[in-house]
């Protein structure tokens, strides 16, 4: 299983609602990661997770909540979004390890494409 | 200056043209490269690393030159399915020493290729 599953595949909430994201990976990796992507601009890291535990926010707003229950799951909950936080929301994975010319199995998921109305 | 620069294109070319993209990056410490490819409205995937003494695979080749920061990627006789955005990656070293990696993505170069 290589994979990484992201659901839901789009979803359009209103600026009040509370919805969540899910990310999940059974690679046996040890790192997973939330990206932002909006529209013809490249991926943008928001947080990190490594051993479940946050490793990097990226100055992220805190209507952004990541959590990750176990070592195969990750989620993002959103709440009171503003509609320029309108974009692809993609989770990636990765073994752990910092030798150089490697890319440990870095695997996106196909994402959450997230609208605000 | 951005971390990572690339020229965002298009590149139109015909068919069976060679084209190449070239990416800069601005800090000396980085420790990998990569180029992913990304079609429209789908993820990035891993196209190929880079290699300080270069690399090919196929129709790609990628040269990486530290001195001057900045890496190449080379497409030869290029065929419809190459289409697609073309995301120089880099690697900063890992945060202290907890054992990932995050990508820092250049703003990626289109390519066209026509019949």
């Amino acid at each position: 299983d290589t994979e990484v599953t992201q659901t839901p595949k789009h979803l359009v909430m209103g600026m009040t609602n509370k919805k969540s994201l899910k990310c999940e990976q059974h690679m046996g990796h040890r790192a997973m990661y939330w990206y932002k992507q909006k529209a013809k601009k490249p991926p943008e890291l928001m947080f990190v997770y490594s051993y479940e535990k946050l490793s990097i926010n990226e100055s992220v707003p805190s209507r952004f909540s990541p959590e990750c229950p176990n070592s195969s799951l990750l989620n993002l909950h959103l709440h009171a979004l503003q509609p320029e936080d309108s974009a692809l929301y993609l989770c990636a994975s990765s073994q752990e390890g910092i030798r150089q010319d490697t890319n440990y199995g870095y695997t996106f998921g196909s994402g959450t494409r997230l609208t605000v109305v | 200056r951005k971390e990572v620069e690339q020229d965002p294109g298009p590149f139109n070319v015909p068919e069976g043209a060679t084209v190449a993209f070239n990416c800069t990056y601005s800090n000396s410490a980085s420790q990998s490269f990569f180029w992913y490819r990304q079609d429209c409205r789908k993820e990035p995937k891993l196209l190929m690393s880079v290699y300080s003494s270069g690399n090919e695979d196929g129709r790609f080749t990628a040269q990486l030159n530290r001195a001057s920061q900045y890496i190449s990627l080379l497409i030869r006789d290029s065929k419809l399915s190459d289409s697609a955005t073309y995301l120089c990656v880099v690697t900063p070293p890992a945060v202290m020493n907890t054992g990932f990696q995050k990508l820092v993505f250049g703003t990626g170069t289109r390519l066209l290729v026509s019949p």
